[in-house]
């Protein structure tokens, strides 16, 4: 069954310590691992859209990479305003549908 | 803003009620998805139209249903409703049909009494 597997479930960390959030995929043909951002009772924002291995993007404090079995969400010296839900999501064409596939997300709190 | 937009933002009803949910996706794209989003289920797909057309479906009750109009907005109809169905709807759009970024709109909070 085509899985996405975020961890970890819920990070805390101080204000300019930095980590990394982990998307763990299984689907029978990726096409395309995303990520967003989701604020409480917001809609999911457009993060970043990784298609190859080796790919890496890079938005503000945020660095996306991918290999063939995982993607890393990087935040760099995190601000308070970064506080959120991670979401990450793989398009999987390999079934009868082709559906985009959500992990539960990655609840990050930033303290100042 | 995504240039997704979805109304009511929030509605309340009760049970073995009816209603009907919309969503104008950003201009020019021809996909338009659904999703529900609970507490205890995460982000589901529930179904996706491109251009009037149903394309895929994912884990939607036969209870719902969906259609995609000649102006490409869209309206979801939940009908039969139960406690269990009040989550938030989120609408997303893309171009095309093809495997590529989804741009949500800002949800429909649905509480069911």
């Amino acid at each position: 069954e085509d899985q996405v597997t975020q961890s970890p479930e819920a990070l805390r960390l101080q204000e300019g310590e930095s980590s990394s959030l982990n998307c763990s995929y299984t689907v029978s043909g990726l096409r395309g691992l995303f990520w967003y951002r989701q604020d409480p009772g917001k809609g999911p924002e457009f993060l970043f859209t990784l298609y190859s291995a080796g790919e890496e993007k890079e938005k503000e404090r945020l660095k996306a990479t991918l290999t063939k079995k995982e993607s890393f969400l990087h935040i760099t010296a995190p601000k308070p305003e970064d506080s959120a839900t991670y979401l990450c999501a793989v398009y999987d064409y390999g079934g009868a549908t082709n559906k985009l596939i959500f992990g539960t997300g990655t609840l990050l709190a930033v303290q100042p | 803003d995504s240039g997704v937009t979805q109304t009511p933002k929030h509605l309340i009803t009760a049970t073995g009620q009816r209603v009907t949910l919309r969503c104008s996706p950003r201009s020019g794209d021809l996909s338009v998805y659904w999703y529900q989003q609970s507490l205890d289920q995460g982000l589901q797909f529930l179904i996706q139209y491109y251009n009037g057309e149903e394309r895929a479906k994912g884990n939607i009750l036969e209870r719902f249903s969906a259609q995609q109009f000649p102006d490409l907005h869209s309206e979801l109809n939940l009908s039969s409703l139960e406690l269990g169905d009040s989550a938030l709807y989120f609408c997303a759009s893309s171009p095309r049909l093809a495997a590529e970024t989804q741009y949500f709109g800002p949800g429909t909070r649905l509480l069911v009494l």
